[in-house]
């Protein structure tokens, strides 16, 4: 079965530290793993995506998430954090079939 | 292009009564998927439509119905509403034929309290 876990439900960081968000995958087969961003009362925004190719993927807003196939991780990090990071995190994987498959969200609070 | 839209934005309901949450895309997507939205729980995916006349259960389709009414649109109806179908429901469309690499876009959302 298809599954993600997010270990952490919250993050703090301190405006210009770097930042990392946790995420774990079970898959059969390839995976295809995406973060996503919310911001309050919104919907999910695309950030990175990982299919194949390099293990380090650069996104939106200088994220950039590292695909680690040995520890099953796909974890997204910044070098600089800004308080408009500020916000709801989810990564998602697709194997095989139409559905995605989300983790339960890691909120990130950046401390200006 | 709106792109992914969603109505209504916000819904009370009380135990028993149904309604139909609706969704629209301008995208020309092929895919068009609803899930629900609670603390603690993620995103889970409640049915999918891969093309226009298909749907397909997802992780929680029971007290759910879906309409692919056309490729723009796909709605959401509760028959019977219960207090545990409380939640934030996002509609999301996905182009088809780009292969695994195309992700999905999400509209606003609806908050749905059950009473």
């Amino acid at each position: 079965a298809q599954s993600v876990a997010q270990p952490e439900d919250q993050v703090n960081v301190a405006e210009g530290n770097p930042l990392t968000v946790k995420c774990t995958y079970s898959v059969s087969g390839n995976p295809y793993l995406f973060w996503y961003v919310q911001y309050p009362n919104r919907g999910l925004q695309f950030l990175l995506k990982y299919i194949t190719g390099d293990n380090l993927v650069k996104g939106s807003y200088g994220f950039e998430a590292e695909f680690n196939k040995s520890q099953t991780s796909f974890h997204l990090k910044k070098p600089s954090a800004l308080v408009s990071d500020s916000a709801l995190y989810f990564c998602a994987v697709r194997a095989t079939g139409n559905q995605f498959y989300f983790g339960t969200g890691t909120s990130l609070t950046v401390i200006p | 292009n709106a792109g992914v839209t969603q109505t209504p934005k916000f819904q009370v309901l009380k135990t028993g009564q149904s309604m139909t949450l609706q969704c629209a895309q301008d995208m020309n997507h092929n895919s068009m998927y609803w899930y629900r939205q609670d603390p603690g729980m993620g995103l889970r995916l409640i049915y999918y439509s891969a093309s226009e006349g298909t749907t397909d259960k997802g992780e929680v389709p029971n007290g759910y119905n879906v309409s692919r009414l056309n490729k723009r649109e796909f709605s959401l109806r509760l028959e019977s509403a219960a207090p545990s179908q409380t939640s934030v429901y996002f509609c999301a469309s996905r182009p088809h034929g780009g292969g695994y690499q195309e992700t999905q876009y999400f509209g606003p959302g609806t908050r749905l309290l059950v009473l």
